[in-house]
């Protein structure tokens, strides 16, 4: 059972290149998220879906961009990567309902020079 | 949006218990989490409060009171591997979680 699959697992990326990072899920959840994780700031929400189809922005939303073309995929974006996108990535999944716990990946490095 | 405090890092003592506050201001309440994250690896859920009162779950319980936007992590019988960060979260009504920047809770021996 894989979960949430994320791909590249670390990535180094010269700046003003186009990047785009996978998430795959396996457990049909209408909700998937993306976040950034830098020190001292904790998780940030860049973008999400509720469900395919459909995306919002969320708390720091610019220099992204994501689709959601079916359920189980919500690649993430990076048109032209600067160095303050240097970061660790993480794509959730969540049901819903009460809990709605989210489902994290391992997460992806990116590092921009 | 949300605002969320906790505080950054705590040390203790194997075998003892250690509390960690959350407190928050937000636009509309919809639940409250905690999750573990040990260094370079994922978050993992922890509890879940969306009224007030105590969760527990075996050596950790979580604490809500709504009223006061005021959250606690509890860690009873601490051990080695409970050394990590703690990250308290708050949902939203769109069902969007905000996470604070963290607690690293450092256990000694």
């Amino acid at each position: 059972i894989a979960g949430i699959t994320q791909a590249p697992t670390s990535q180094i990326l010269a700046a003003g290149r186009r990047m785009t990072l996978r998430c795959t899920q396996d457990m049909r959840h209408n909700a998937m998220y993306w976040y950034r994780q830098d020190l001292g700031l904790g998780l940030r929400l860049i973008h999400y879906s509720n469900t395919a189809g459909t995306t919002g922005k969320g708390e720091v939303p610019d220099g992204y961009s994501v689709s959601r073309a079916n359920t189980d995929d919500f690649p993430l974006t990076l048109a032209s990567a600067v160095p303050s996108q240097t970061s660790v990535y993480f794509c959730a999944s969540s049901e819903a309902g009460d809990t709605g716990e989210l489902f994290f990946g391992e997460g992806s490095r990116l590092t921009v020079l | 949006g949300q605002n969320i405090d906790q505080p950054t890092e705590m040390t203790a003592t194997e075998g003892a218990i250690v509390q960690i506050n959350c407190t928050y201001q937000t636009s509309g309440f919809n639940g409250l989490f905690w999750y573990q994250q040990h260094a370079g690896e994922a978050p993992t859920f922890l509890s879940y409060n969306v009224l007030d009162g105590l969760e527990e779950k075996g050596r950790f319980s979580s604490f809500l009171s709504r009223s006061k936007g005021y959250s606690y992590l509890l860690l009873k019988e601490l051990q080695m591997k409970d050394s990590a960060s703690y990250l308290c979260a708050v949902r939203d009504r769109d069902y969007k979680l905000s996470f604070g920047a963290g607690t690293t809770v450092t256990v000694r021996a």
